[in-house]
């Protein structure tokens, strides 16, 4: 169990520009979520994906935000034209769908994106 | 709409002693699962404690345990023994099910004092 894995760590791009950011989960889960924290907050759920199906997405999630989890692996999130208010902690966390139970999702470093 | 609200945003205690941690939500859903998750700094956020709502026993790990008053909807974390390294941001959060979305409180920051 090598854990969840996020990169960049940091990021930090001028307004409008695009981000990517990548999040490996722990190998045998099959669900995958991210999250988003700004300073002083606790994390607010953007999406969740079962395998490689997005299964829910927030209202927080707007147009420029895109989510991918190709052949139910790692996954990738894109902000289009980053505003401002996109600055904050974006989390991965990953769980195992278990038949009867849930699972406690795992979280990984995150990614702090800084908008200039 | 489901809430969950965390009243104190720092708390102290000494080291060796407890501390209880506050944490009340709201649901309308019977079935839900309520956790506590450490966050230190700069470092990934770690489970502490899992309570299944239909279980009336309360949960324990180690020096972790939880005060579960289901018909008040407070979900309380007791640290016992205090350690400096408990130090951190303390995060409720409630999953109802078939959601497996969780809702987090703002937090709590837990200081040690040596």
């Amino acid at each position: 169990d090598t854990g969840v894995s996020q990169n960049p760590r940091h990021k930090i791009t001028k307004r409008g520009q695009n981000v990517t950011f990548r999040c490996d989960p722990i190998s045998e889960h099959n669900r995958l979520y991210w999250y988003r924290q700004t300073l002083g907050q606790g994390p607010e759920f953007l999406t969740y994906f079962q395998n490689e199906a997005q299964l829910e997405k927030s209202r927080l999630l707007s147009d420029r935000f895109s989510a991918e989890r190709p052949k139910g692996s790692f996954s990738t999130l894109e902000i289009q034209r980053t505003e401002q208010g996109d600055s904050a902690m974006y989390l991965c966390a990953s769980s195992h769908k278990d038949i009867g139970s849930n699972q406690p999702q795992h979280f990984g470093d995150g990614t702090r994106l800084s908008i200039l | 709409a489901q809430t969950v609200t965390q009243s104190q945003p720092e708390m102290s205690v000494q080291e060796a002693e407890t501390v209880t941690l506050s944490c009340t939500y709201d649901t309308s859903e019977s079935d839900y699962y309520l956790f506590w998750y450490k966050q230190p700094p700069s470092r990934q956020m770690i489970l502490v404690i899992r309570q299944e709502a239909y279980k009336q026993q309360n949960a324990t790990e180690n020096r972790f345990s939880v005060n579960f008053q289901k018909a008040a909807k407070s979900f309380s974390l007791k640290i016992s023994d205090s350690q400096l390294g408990d130090a951190a941001m303390y995060f409720c959060a409630l999953d109802t099910s078939g959601t497996y979305k969780y809702i987090f409180g703002t937090g709590t920051r837990l200081k040690v004092l040596a």
